[in-house]
């Protein structure tokens, strides 16, 4: 059974810094794709970024390009998302999340429970 | 970007019953649609991949169809557990979308 376990959420000013953790376990890591996906209080579900399985591609939201970076360590079976200069609206939880294969655009079949940051002063 | 709606926004039903939900696309998504289910407090659940197959584990009341802009989610004899807010996602161009949701309640 594949488990995804996030980690690193909690409460930043605006213009700060945080680096979320996703944990993967019961999968070979490196031959999926993963994905990072948000959802503001109250409301839907946004893409946020995601990385191929050899970390050789990376795509990311117009709304965090620049200010996120996806990274991946397929010996730790670790996903990260380092977030910089972060504002009021990337208040959320985010979830990590599984892609059906390697590549990239696709149905994301695991999610974790997610974990919360909050942005505000 | 491929904007995806959703109606209704609420259903309300009784268990045992049928609950039919609808997801556009603002242009041609092939078949490349998935719906996913997600009670509070948790991270969604994959229930439908390419319009119409039902992930791994998933109960054959859940059904969906459709292709290009039209997509429908059917779930028939709604159980207490399904009460929950469904999502539609296009993965067929970049950027990823889903819809805003449609709950189902009783």
């Amino acid at each position: 059974e594949v488990q995804l376990l996030e980690s690193g959420g909690g409460l930043v000013q605006p213009g700060g810094s945080l680096r979320l953790s996703c944990v993967a376990s019961g999968l070979p890591f490196n031959n999926y794709a993963m994905t990072w996906v948000r959802q503001a209080p109250g409301k839907g579900l946004e893409w946020v970024s995601t990385i191929s399985g050899t970390a050789d591609s990376t795509r990311y939201a117009d709304s965090v390009k620049g200010r996120f970076t996806i990274s991946r360590d397929n010996s730790q079976n670790t996903l990260d998302l380092q977030m910089s200069r972060l504002r009021a609206e990337d208040t959320a939880v985010y979830y990590c999340a599984k892609n059906f294969d390697h590549g990239g655009n696709t149905e994301l079949d695991s999610w974790g429970q997610g974990t919360l940051v909050t942005v505000s002063s | 970007e491929i904007v995806m709606t959703q109606s209704p926004a609420t259903l309300s039903v009784s268990p045992g019953e049928r609950a039919t939900l609808s997801c556009r696309a603002s242009q041609s998504v092939s078949s490349n649609l998935a719906w996913y289910q997600q009670k509070p407090g948790q991270g969604p659940r994959l229930l439908i991949y390419g319009a119409s197959t039902r992930a791994t584990g998933i109960p054959a009341r859940f059904s969906g169809s459709g292709s290009g802009t039209q997509f429908t989610f059917t779930i028939s004899n709604l159980q207490s557990e399904d009460f929950a807010v469904y999502y539609c996602q296009q993965y067929n161009n970049w950027p990823p979308t889903f819809g805003p949701g449609a709950k189902v309640d009783v």
